[in-house]
Order: structure tokens, then C-alpha cells, then sequence
């Protein structure tokens, strides 16, 4: 069965702290990585990744695939209290018909 | 509109009555999604459109789910009989096709009680 996990599933930091995001997956027929933050509602796209070892930047995040060990990260540097959501990993299956989504993590940053 | 469009934002009903949730995707889209979070829980995968042909609908919790579009624009996800279990947010995205390439972009969902 396809799975995704992430971890850690809670993660409460201070201002300016960096935090890294991981997530590991067991997935027939890959087709890409993506990352979404999701705050109140609608999850918000970050990235998404099909080569390994190609870091993808956008502003203080930044996030990497290895499809050799099947995870990829997700990296926050200088983390500032807008930051705080929940950040979501799914893998694309082959076909691009659906998404298999993680469970999550909670970032909290606190001032 | 520059996003997708949930409607209605909030549902709450009782136990055994139908419902309807709507989803009107990005223009130009063609491949529309739905997904069921419950709390706690990751994002379920349900049923995709591309265009309005929907060829897989094994990812529908039950038969008491349905789901259809028109054209390649709104989309309705109808739940019969509903049950406790059905609570959820049922969240839509849309993308520009399938194989495009190109990521999902998600609507701010339905959050459904049943009481």
C-alpha cells in the first residue's frame, strides 16, 4: 500500500530558530514530490520536485528529494511567527490522477 | 475568479440527509480533485475529473458518495443518507491537465457536521 509519513508530526520553536521538515515515502509509480502550507484553510502550494538532489528556493525555504532513499526535506531558515502552519508532503502518482498526502507536521514559532 | 471556489464554506446537518458540496476549479483547468480531511488526519484522495469524465471512482469512501462536473467547469460532490463518519473538510483542487506537470491548487473547502 502507498504511504507517506512525516516528521516530526509537532514542532513548537522560537523566533529565527531554523527547523528542517521530513518526509519519507513508499510509493509505486512516483511522479513528483510537492510541499503545502496550510493555515486556516486552503492548502498553499510551496514546491514540487521530481529530480533528486535539486534544491528548489524560495525565499527562507528550501526543500531537496532523494529518490535513492525516498525523502525529501523541507528547510526553514530564520523562522518567524507566519511560518506557523501545518506543512503537508504528497507524492504524485505516475499518471497525475491523485495525490497521496502525510499526515503532517504542526509547526508552531513562538515569539 | 483567480482561485478555486468552495461552496458552501460551512454545513451543518442532520444525521441521514443529503448534501451537496460544490467546486468551481480555476479557469482554464481541466483536471479537478476532491479530497476529504478528517481531523487529525492527512488529506484523503476521493475522485478526479479530467475534463468531465471521471474513470476511477474507487476512492469514494461508499456508494452514498457521488460525484459529477460539467463541461470542464463546476463540479458537485453529493453524499446520501449521511452518516457521523461523513464529517469532515472536503477539500477541491484543480490543475491544468493531467501529466501537465503542473502542481494542484486547493480551494478553502466545506467543513461538514453531521449531527
Amino acid at each position: 500500500e502507498d504511504k507517506v509519513v512525516q516528521s516530526p508530526l509537532s514542532l513548537v520553536v522560537h523566533e529565527g530558530d531554523t527547523v528542517t521538515l521530513n518526509c519519507s515515502y513508499e510509493v509505486t509509480n512516483f511522479r513528483s514530490l510537492l510541499w503545502y502550507k496550510q493555515e486556516k484553510k486552503a492548502p498553499t502550494f510551496l514546491f514540487m520536485l521530481t529530480s533528486s538532489g535539486i534544491e528548489k528556493k524560495s525565499g527562507r525555504l528550501s526543500s531537496i528529494l532523494d529518490k535513492k532513499e525516498l525523502f525529501s526535506i523541507l528547510n526553514i531558515t530564520a523562522t518567524q511567527t507566519g511560518d506557523s502552519a501545518i506543512y503537508l508532503c504528497a507524492v504524485e502518482n505516475q499518471a497525475g490522477t491523485a495525490l497521496i498526502f502525510g499526515k503532517g507536521t504542526t509547526l508552531s514559532v513562538s515569539s | 475568479g483567480a482561485g478555486v471556489s468552495q461552496s458552501p464554506s460551512n454545513k451543518v446537518t442532520e444525521k441521514g440527509k443529503d448534501v451537496e458540496l460544490r467546486c468551481d476549479p480555476i479557469s482554464g483547468h481541466t483536471a479537478l480533485y476532491w479530497y476529504r480531511q478528517r481531523l487529525g488526519q492527512g488529506l484523503e484522495f476521493l475522485i478526479y475529473f479530467q475534463g468531465n469524465s471521471a474513470p476511477d471512482k474507487s476512492g469514494l469512501p461508499s456508494d452514498r458518495f457521488s460525484a459529477e462536473r460539467t463541461g470542464e467547469s463546476v463540479s458537485t460532490l453529493t453524499i446520501q443518507r449521511t452518516q457521523q463518519e461523513d464529517s469532515a473538510v472536503y477539500l477541491c483542487a484543480s490543475s491544468l491537465g493531467l501529466g501537465t506537470g503542473q502542481p494542484q491548487h486547493f480551494g478553502d473547502g466545506t467543513r461538514l457536521s453531521i449531527l
